[in-house]
């Protein structure tokens, strides 16, 4: 079956530093999504990659698909304390309306 | 707008009691989905439903039952319910098929399986 994997598992940051977590997957992706999700709340949506080599920015996120759409990452500049959560890339299993949750990256930013 | 509305938020039973959680979205989404997420872990999907009157199996369904009321409503049915159960189920919903496929979460039903 379909496996995305993330790392790292766990990382924590001291406030201002830089964050990057990675997202492989076992096969070629038709898309890919980023969620966020706060410590007691639910998954919310940040950003859809679609096209090979895409590079995306929201503020201090900057999203990136892999040329091959294997792989995706998201990475963060000077981290506050409000990017503490768990990022979870999501996969769109292809020919279906399954999306897969990647096993996730806890952040924990230390003031 | 109320988003993806999820009943319970809590629940406690019993091993071999049955329940049944509840879930509704007001966005006209055709596509609905159940997650389940252990304590530290990701979310797997345990059923989705592409589009009302059609229902699939996710990663992990074996104990569970869905039923697709209508284009709103998508419940989750556990008929005997085990200890391995325990865990905070989230619903949610997709334009997937009708636009952007992001999907948006209800606030989740924590229930514990004693």
């Amino acid at each position: 079956g379909q496996q995305v994997m993330q790392i790292p598992q766990y990382q924590h940051v001291q406030e201002g530093e830089d964050f990057t977590t990675y997202c492989n997957s076992s096969t070629t992706l038709s898309n890919i999504q980023w969620y966020k999700q706060r410590p007691g709340g639910h998954p919310v949506f940040l950003i859809q990659l679609v096209k090979s080599g895409e590079v995306k920015k929201q503020k201090r996120l900057t999203f990136q698909f892999g040329e091959a759409k294997k792989n995706s990452s998201l990475h963060i500049t000077a981290t506050q304390t409000t990017d503490v959560g768990t990022y979870f890339c999501v996969e769109e299993a292809s020919g279906t309306y399954k999306y897969i949750f990647g096993t996730g990256t806890r952040l924990k930013v230390l003031a | 707008n109320a988003g993806v509305t999820q009943t319970p938020k809590f629940q406690v039973l019993k091993t071999g009691q049955s329940m049944t959680l509840q879930c509704a979205q007001d966005m006209n989404h055709n596509s609905m989905y159940w997650y389940r997420q252990d304590p530290g872990m990701g979310l797997r999907l345990i059923y989705y439903s592409a589009s009302e009157g059609t229902t699939d199996k996710g990663e992990v369904p074996n104990g569970y039952n869905v039923s697709r009321l209508n284009k709103r409503e998508f419940s989750l049915r556990l008929e005997s319910a085990a200890p391995s159960q325990t865990s905070v189920y989230f619903c949610a919903s997709s334009r997937k098929g009708q636009g952007s496929g992001e999907l948006f979460f209800g606030e989740g039903s924590r229930l514990t399986v004693l």
